[in-house]
């Protein structure tokens, strides 16, 4: 059973770009968040989507957002980036909320 | 506000030699405490699920358990290969949107010299 996929594994952008993320949960699984990772302030729960909606979402600005569409399948937009959104973002994703979550391998975004 | 602590950040031991690493957590209306182990460069490997006080649960040289307050990996007899670091995250409902996100520790990474 295949894992959790995520697209692109790395990626550089220029301050002031946006970028989008893509996350294909494990088969059957309906539920997906996100996380950051950081050196400094480790993982840090971004937000989380059961069939389609956000359930919650962590204490981030608005420049994060995301979706997940209805074959579970979610993406993370990041607009006008800074420097301080260089990190290791994974997507992880459950069978539903409360279950175990499996997380994918990340995408490491640089931004410069 | 949910609360996990790991100690100590980093630990170094010999191969063969067993220690423990500590994880305490604050939490409102606990769900479950995760153990992920995470390699440089990936995402975190599930480990370990423990849901009350008391529990206890194995894989190979890894034995985690559970109490109100806190959580212990024991790590017994460790090989290189057990060299990584060691997560530790807490699920409590969140009751405003029925939601079960995790808050993690910083983490604790274990290097173990041959």
């Amino acid at each position: 059973k295949a894992g959790v996929t995520q697209t692109p594994r790395y990626l550089i952008k220029t301050r002031g770009q946006q970028v989008t993320l893509s996350c294909s949960p494990i088969s059957g699984h309906r539920s997906v968040s996100w996380y950051q990772q950081t050196p400094g302030q480790g993982l840090q729960f971004l937000f989380e989507y059961f069939s389609e909606t956000q359930r919650n979402k962590g204490n981030f600005p608005g420049r994060f957002s995301g979706r997940q569409f209805s074959n579970s399948r979610s993406e993370m937009n990041v607009s006008t980036l800074e420097l301080g959104d260089s990190a290791l973002y994974l997507c992880a994703s459950s069978a539903g909320p409360g279950n175990t979550i499996y997380f994918g391998e990340g995408s490491w975004l640089t931004v410069v | 506000e949910d609360q996990v602590t790991q100690s100590p950040e980093a630990l170094r031991l010999q191969e063969g030699e067993s220690s423990s690493l500590n994880c305490s957590y604050t939490v409102s209306g606990l769900r479950g405490l995760f153990w992920y182990r995470q390699d440089p460069g990936k995402g975190p490997e599930f480990l370990f699920t423990l849901y009350s006080a008391g529990e206890e649960k194995e894989k190979e040289r890894l034995k985690a358990t559970l109490t109100k307050k806190e959580s212990f990996l024991h790590i017994t007899a460790p090989k290189p290969e057990d060299s990584a670091t060691y997560l530790c995250a807490v699920q409590a409902r969140n009751s405003g949107a029925g939601s079960y996100q995790l808050t993690f520790g910083k983490g604790t990474k274990l290097s173990v010299i041959p």
